[in-house]
């Protein structure tokens, strides 16, 4: 069973950093291109950056861009997302989801239970 | 960047009726469009990909239709667990995207 299991969610103060792991089980994390991709409490759905199965590539949306990196360890079957420089609108549930593969297309057929992050003094 | 603009953002119907929620892409996606279903407190749930094309485990009472820039998500017979609130997403080209939502209540 794919399982995708986010931690280090948390309370950290404006312009503070903080890291978010995700742990994959139930599949092989080194053949998919994973995302990271957030939900602001009673708001919408936000990407927020993708990471390719080798971790050569990786792109973010301009809200997080010079700010968040994403990473992985294959070898760990773990995802990570460090989020520096924390502002308030950074406030969310951040999801861990498993890009489709082999597919042209971007979509996300597994999700985590998310985990979330608050910013605030 | 590509906007996608769903309508309507809420929607009232009772079990047993027929919905249908539109999409629009600020620019064609082909058939780059996805649907997922999101319940309160819970991650989303990829119901479409590739605009109609039904992911396993989800009831055939679900279809999705469009291509280019129109996008249509179409429940029959409304069952009590269908009400949720809906998200399209186009699947082109980055940075991915989502539509605001549609809240699907019970009338």
């Amino acid at each position: 069973e794919v399982q995708l299991v986010e931690s280090g969610g948390g309370l950290v103060e404006p312009g503070g950093s903080l890291r978010v792991s995700c742990a994959a089980s139930g599949f092989s994390l080194s053949t998919h291109t994973m995302n990271w991709v957030r939900q602001a409490p009673g708001k919408g759905l936000e990407w927020v950056s993708s990471i390719s199965s080798t971790g050569t590539f990786t792109v973010y949306a301009d809200s997080v861009k010079g700010r968040f990196t994403v990473s992985r360890d294959n070898a760990k079957n773990s995802l990570y997302v460090q989020m520096n420089s924390l502002r308030a609108d950074d406030t969310a549930t951040y999801y861990c989801t498993r890009e489709f593969q082999p597919h042209t297309g971007r979509h996300f057929d597994y999700w985590g239970q998310g985990a979330l992050v608050t910013v605030s003094s | 960047d590509i906007q996608m603009t769903q309508s309507p953002s809420s929607v009232s119907a009772s079990v047993g009726d027929r919905v249908t929620i539109t999409c629009r892409a600020s620019q064609d996606i082909s058939s780059w469009l996805v649907w997922y279903q999101q319940k309160p407190g819970k991650a989303p749930r990829l119901l479409i990909y590739d605009a109609s094309t039904l992911q396993g485990g989800v009831p055939s009472r679900f279809s999705g239709s469009g291509s280019g820039t129109d996008f249509t998500l179409t429940i029959t017979s409304l069952q009590p667990e269908d009400f949720a609130t809906y998200y399209c997403q186009q699947a082109d080209s980055y940075p991915i995207s989502f539509g605001q939502g549609t809240r699907l209540e019970i009338k």
